[in-house]
């Protein structure tokens, strides 16, 4: 089946860092892919949705600037939390749609437990 | 904006027993999808409900989607220890590039041995 890679998988920072978390689609083409913030215990918050090749599509609250979403290729998400400060701790996950396929399903990543100190 | 309502939010009950857990909207989705996600980890995709009225099993779990594709429910039967986790249910609106999938809150649930 479709697989989604994300790394880091949990990743300890300190206050004011930048951090980079990848989503890759392993087997197949990614043209949309999906960024969400999860708290413990609660569900999933759509945080942007990137296209390849294009700006990203943040949702209401979030600050672009801050979450950086780059789709530069078929297979590769990244999103960069910039100056990262205690309350972007978070778990945050990514996923992906097959473009080649006409199914509403997607594949979610295994998250990363970002932690700022 | 759509909104999807999920309850419980929490639920304890003990091996054996079987639950209900509902998922509500005053929106009609093309599609809703139901998914398991244990700590630290992503969710996993249980089931996809398309057509309104289907019912759909897997093992002790049956998913049925509203005739009017607004709401749905997972039923687990004779619940075990191994179906703790958090359930979430999402409903997708699709239209090209514009496909998006709405989460509910989630039902936590813990099935004690």
């Amino acid at each position: 089946g479709a697989v989604v890679s994300q790394h880091p998988s949990r990743v300890i920072c300190k206050s004011g860092t930048s951090v980079k978390i990848e989503c890759r689609s392993l087997d197949f083409q990614a043209t949309t892919m999906f960024w969400y913030r999860q708290f413990p215990k609660q569900s999933l918050m759509l945080m942007a949705t990137s296209n390849e090749g294009s700006k990203a599509t943040y949702e209401q609250g979030v600050e672009k600037d801050k979450f950086l979403i780059n789709h530069a290729s078929l297979t590769l998400s990244t999103l960069t939390v910039t100056s990262a400060h205690p309350e972007d701790s978070s778990f945050y996950i990514c996923s992906a749609r097959d473009g080649q396929q006409l199914n509403e399903k997607l594949f979610f990543g295994s998250g990363t437990q970002l932690s700022v100190l | 904006t759509q909104l999807l309502e999920q309850s419980p939010q929490f639920l304890s009950i003990q091996e054996g027993e079987n639950l209900t857990v509902y998922c509500n909207s005053s929106s009609v989705f093309s599609s809703l999808q139901w998914y398991r996600q244990e700590p630290g980890e992503g969710p996993v995709l249980l089931v996809t409900v398309v057509t309104g009225g289907e019912v759909k099993k897997l093992k002790r779990l049956t998913f049925q989607f509203g005739d009017a594709r607004k709401d749905s429910s997972l039923h687990i039967t004779a619940a075990q220890p191994g179906d703790t986790g958090l359930y979430l249910c999402a409903g997708a609106s699709s239209g090209g590039s514009n496909y998006k999938l709405t989460f509910g809150k989630g039902t936590l649930l813990t099935v004690n041995p």
